[in-house]
């Protein structure tokens, strides 16, 4: 069954370093999505990502934070200078792109999660 | 505002016990879905099921069942004879069709079966 796939499963860094986190989202889908989840606490939305750009985005998504699809394949998500509540698993999920695929499953399937370990 | 609350933050069982997982959501729209999604001690995301809000047919697959009802905004998961294997992270989530974009999960239930 097609899935979400993200790489490093878990990143290391230190604080003020930057870190790119990748997803390679199912194939034929067109939404793209970050959530981010501190340790123990609730999934939270960061960012939505469809046609080349963002359609949606928290204000969590400060300006530190961008996402781009460099390729046919990849999503990223870049943190430009990590901080130490940065630590956090990070989800990406993508969904299908019709409006008559959405109206009737609005699924968003989800990776496995980058763990990112700010130091 | 959208909300999704599960006032159980942890539930223990015994095995082959019966369990239910509450979910209350908030949302003005009249077209949303709702989600549950399981999250394993591997800490991945695993989609369970969806539901429309015009769709209040109660649903079963297998040991899971869903009582989806509009009137009390609720959407609780039931497991029927809990397995070791059921120990996960339960997640209710809303996505209102005027923010469709967005999933908004809730606190999250932690179940422990105890063999």
């Amino acid at each position: 069954e097609p899935e979400v796939t993200q790489t490093p499963s878990h990143q290391v860094t230190q604080m003020g370093q930057e870190v790119i986190l990748r997803c390679v989202p199912i194939s034929n889908h067109l939404y793209f999505y970050w959530y981010r989840q501190i340790l123990g606490q609730k999934v939270e939305f960061l960012v939505s990502f469809y046609n080349n750009e963002i359609s949606e985005k928290s204000e969590i998504f400060d300006d530190q934070f961008s996402v781009e699809r460099p390729d046919g394949s990849n999503f990223t998500l870049k943190i430009r200078s990590t901080k130490l509540e940065d630590s956090a698993m990070y989800f990406c999920a993508s969904k299908e792109g019709t409006l008559d695929e959405i109206l009737a499953k609005n699924i968003q399937y989800f990776g496995a999660g980058t763990r990112l370990s700010v130091l | 505002a959208q909300k999704v609350t599960q006032a159980q933050t942890e539930i223990s069982v015994v095995e082959k016990e019966d369990v239910t997982l509450d979910c209350v959501y908030e949302t003005r729209d009249t077209t949303y879905y709702l989600f549950w999604y399981k999250q394993p001690p591997s800490g991945e995301l695993v989609f369970l099921i969806r539901r429309n809000s015009f769709d209040e047919q109660n649903e079963i697959s297998g040991r899971y069942s869903w009582n989806f009802q509009k009137s009390t905004s609720s959407f609780n998961f039931t497991i029927t004879a809990s397995q070791v294997v059921d120990s996960a992270v339960y997640f209710c989530a809303l996505s209102a069709i005027t923010s469709y974009d967005k999933v908004i999960f809730g606190p999250g239930t932690s179940l422990s079966v105890i063999p």
